[in-house]
C-alpha cells in the first residue's frame, strides 16, 4: 500500500530536543523527505536524505534512515518555539512518475 | 518573487458551481502538481504534467479537470462542486531531477457550502 505512518503529535519543552518518526512502505524509495507546514501555509521543504545514507546534519536538524526497518526519523536540536508546526515526512515513488506520498504529518508543540 | 503561486487563497462558492484554480511557477521547473489537503491535514496527489503531458492521475472525480497550457502554468478546473471538495488544494512543482523535492505554492482554501 502507499502508507506512510507518523504519530500525530508531540508536545516538547522549549530547549529540548524533538524526534518525529516516520515509517515508509516503498523500499525502493531512492529519497526521503521532511516537510514543514506552519498554520495557514504551504509546506516548506526542510531536508532530505538519499535511501544509501544513514544520517545527514543540517544545523539543528538530524535525519537518520534505518533502511532494512524502513524508518525514519527527523531530530531537531534545542526546540524553539517558533518550531511549533506540522511536519510531514514523504517518500518518492521513482516508479510512479516521481510522486511524493506523504504521511499523516506529526503535530509538534513547543511550550515555553 | 514567489516561486509557486496560486489564485485565488480563498474561494467560497455554492455546490453545485463550476470554479477554477490558477498556478504559475518561476523557477524553471519542467513538473507540476496538484494535492488535496482535507480537514485531518492529510495530503493526496491529485495530478501531475511533465512538460504539458498528463503523467499521474489519481483516483479523481471526472469534475476535476486539469489543464497545463504551458510547463510554468497548471490549472484546476472543477465542475459541479460538493461539500466533500471543501479542502486546501495545493500546486507544486519540481525539476527531473531525482533528488528535488517539491516546492509548493502556499494553498487554496475551498468550502463549499
Amino acid at each position: 500500500g502507499e502508507d506512510v505512518e507518523q504519530s500525530l503529535f508531540l508536545s516538547v519543552r522549549e530547549g529540548d530536543s524533538s524526534v518525529i518518526n516516520c515509517t515508509y512502505t516503498d523500499s525502493s524509495s531512492t529519497y526521503l523527505y521532511w516537510y514543514k507546514q506552519e498554520p495557514g501555509a504551504g509546506l516548506q521543504l526542510l531536508t532530505y536524505i538519499f535511501s544509501n545514507m544513514d544520517m545527514k546534519q543540517d544545523q539543528r536538524l538530524t535525519v537518520l534512515l534505518n533502511k532494512k526497518d524502513k524508518h525514519l526519523s527527523l531530530r531537531i536540536a534545542d526546540t524553539q518555539t517558533g518550531d511549533s508546526a506540522i511536519y510531514f515526512c514523504a517518500e518518492k515513488w521513482d516508479n510512479q512518475g516521481g510522486k511524493l506520498i506523504f504521511g499523516q504529518g506529526t503535530e509538534l508543540s513547543v511550550k515555553p | 518573487d514567489t516561486a509557486v503561486s496560486q489564485t485565488p487563497k480563498y474561494l467560497v462558492t455554492q455546490m453545485g458551481n463550476d470554479k477554477s484554480i490558477k498556478c504559475e511557477q518561476n523557477l524553471g521547473h519542467d513538473t507540476m502538481y496538484w494535492y488535496k489537503q482535507d480537514s485531518k491535514k492529510f495530503l493526496k496527489i491529485m495530478f501531475s504534467y511533465n512538460n504539458k503531458e498528463l503523467i499521474i492521475n489519481e483516483t479523481v472525480p471526472n469534475r476535476f479537470s486539469p489543464k497545463s497550457p504551458d510547463k510554468a502554468h497548471l490549472n484546476l478546473h472543477i465542475n459541479s462542486l460538493e461539500l466533500g471538495d471543501s479542502a486546501v488544494y495545493f500546486c507544486a512543482s519540481s525539476p527531473m531531477s531525482r533528488n528535488y523535492g517539491y516546492t509548493f505554492g502556499s494553498g487554496t482554501r475551498l468550502t463549499v457550502v
